[in-house]
């Protein structure tokens, strides 16, 4: 069974800083995608970032980078410059590649707030 | 511009009622899901449909029913069976499934309470 474990159910940081937002997970599966999506207040969920467990560099966009540890079990989801708007929930979710189909899983999220 | 239209934003659920969650997309995806989601938890997932006329059980699908007549369209009934409704539900999309880099698409979500 796939399991996603994010251990901080809050974060803050100051405007401007990176923050780091951690992700662990457990999957018997060979093949896996790695995301992270955020969610607003307004409850729309919203895809940023994948990695795929066969990648060998650490996924970017923009300002989302995917520190991904694949020895560890880790991808955790680091913010650089943050900003007022980056105030939300955010999610780490897994997903197999392969023959598996709609057996992908969510984490419990991390409130993150930015303060001015 | 292309998306996933949930309706309607709030709904209310007497005991005993059946009530249909809509949802579209004009993404062109094959596949779609509908996840439930609690007070700070994550998304469970109750059914997902890969294709047109086809569908299956997620997690959570007991008193949930779904349908996929169109590929645009997979409208969520939740059923009387269902004991505790109150949630907030998200309907999402994908290219295809399993799910590809570009990963979900998702809709505003309906919230439903029961009174």
């Amino acid at each position: 069974a796939q399991k996603i474990t994010q251990t901080q159910p809050g974060m803050f940081v100051q405007e401007k800083e990176a923050v780091t937002l951690d992700c662990t997970y457990d999957t018997s599966d060979p093949s896996y995608g790695l995301f992270w999506y955020k969610q607003p207040s307004s409850g729309e969920m919203i895809f940023l970032i994948y990695q795929g467990s066969y990648d060998q560099q650490n996924a970017t966009e923009g300002r989302y980078s995917l520190n991904f540890q694949k020895a560890r079990k880790s991808a955790n989801l680091v913010i650089s410059a943050s900003q007022l708007g980056d105030s939300a929930m955010y999610f780490c979710a897994m997903s197999p590649i392969g023959t598996n189909a709609g057996k992908s899983t969510f984490g419990d999220g991390t409130t993150l707030t930015v303060k001015p | 511009d292309g998306g996933i239209t949930q309706s309607p934003k709030y709904l209310f659920r007497k005991e005993g009622q059946n009530v249909t969650l809509s949802c579209e997309q004009n993404l062109n995806h094959d596949a779609m899901y509908w996840y439930r989601q609690d007070p700070g938890q994550g998304l469970r997932l109750i059914y997902y449909s890969q294709i047109v006329n086809d569908f299956q059980k997620g997690d959570i699908a007991e008193g949930y029913s779904v349908s996929r007549e169109k590929k645009e369209s997979f409208p969520l009934t939740v059923t009387s069976a269902q004991k505790n409704p109150t949630a907030f539900y998200l309907c999402a999309s994908s290219i295809r499934e399993p799910v590809t880099p570009d990963g979900y698409t998702f809709g505003s979500g309906t919230r439903l309470t029961v009174v």
